[in-house]
């Protein structure tokens, strides 16, 4: 069955640090791919997506995503994080025509100022 | 984009009776989803529901426990019955307005069993 697996469930990061979250799929064909955030006591936003294309993909508030089909991994980063970066981040992917969307664990992080 | 409106937005509920949550969009969108996020866990699919059909339950729900209606292409309505302290969760209504969109979420409804 298709999965999506978050390797970190709890990041503390300072200011100005760089981010990275882990994204990895278990799906060998064609895949939309998306980081959902979610602030405290907020709804799920979108922060990116990806469907085709240039496998570097840049959201708002400065994250960005690479796809690397090889390794089925859809990277989450962000070169200087804010402690309004605190949040819940999750990767979910779906196929197009295919399989409906599922979610990965998520991943809280949390920002010291 | 969708704008999308859940209600109640949160309840607190007695063991063995049940709610009827409802979700509200301000556009025709065929495909709309109920989510279920339990407590320090990810996004769980309950169902797929479609105007004019049955809705399709994801492996482990069923809908004598969580029936639904989809009356029309604006609206959906998800109904958690016989509560028990386990179905302490929020509740998501999502919708996705092509297949090569992403989903858009409601609020969320965040019910507590007693």
């Amino acid at each position: 069955a298709q999965s999506v697996s978050q390797h970190n469930h709890h990041v503390i990061l300072s200011e100005a640090a760089s981010l990275e979250l882990g994204c990895n799929y278990s799906y060998g064909g064609t895949v939309n791919l998306f980081w959902y955030v979610q602030y405290p006591g907020q709804h799920l936003q979108l922060l990116l997506k990806y469907f085709s294309g240039d496998p570097l993909v840049k959201g708002i508030k400065g994250f960005e995503a690479e796809f690397i089909k090889s390794k089925f991994s859809f990277n989450l980063r962000k070169p200087s994080v804010q402690w309004s970066d605190t949040a819940e981040y999750f990767c979910a992917v779906n196929a197009p025509g295919g399989f409906k969307t599922i979610f990965g664990a998520g991943t809280r992080l949390f920002v010291k100022a | 984009s969708a704008v999308i409106s859940q209600k109640p937005s949160r309840d607190i509920c007695q063991r063995g009776t049940s709610l009827t949550i409802q979700c509200q969009v301000d556009s025709q969108v065929t495909m709309m989803f109920w989510y279920r996020q339990q407590p320090g866990q990810s996004l769980t699919l309950i169902a797929t529901a479609n105007q004019g059909s049955e809705a399709t339950y994801e492996s482990g729900f069923v809908i004598d426990k969580f029936p639904i209606s989809r009356p029309n292409l604006t609206f959906s309505t998800l109904t958690v019955s016989n509560m028990s302290p386990e179905d302490s969760s929020i509740y998501l209504c999502s919708v996705e307005l092509d297949s090569n969109q992403p989903q858009h979420f409601g609020d969320g409804t965040r019910l507590s069993i007693l």
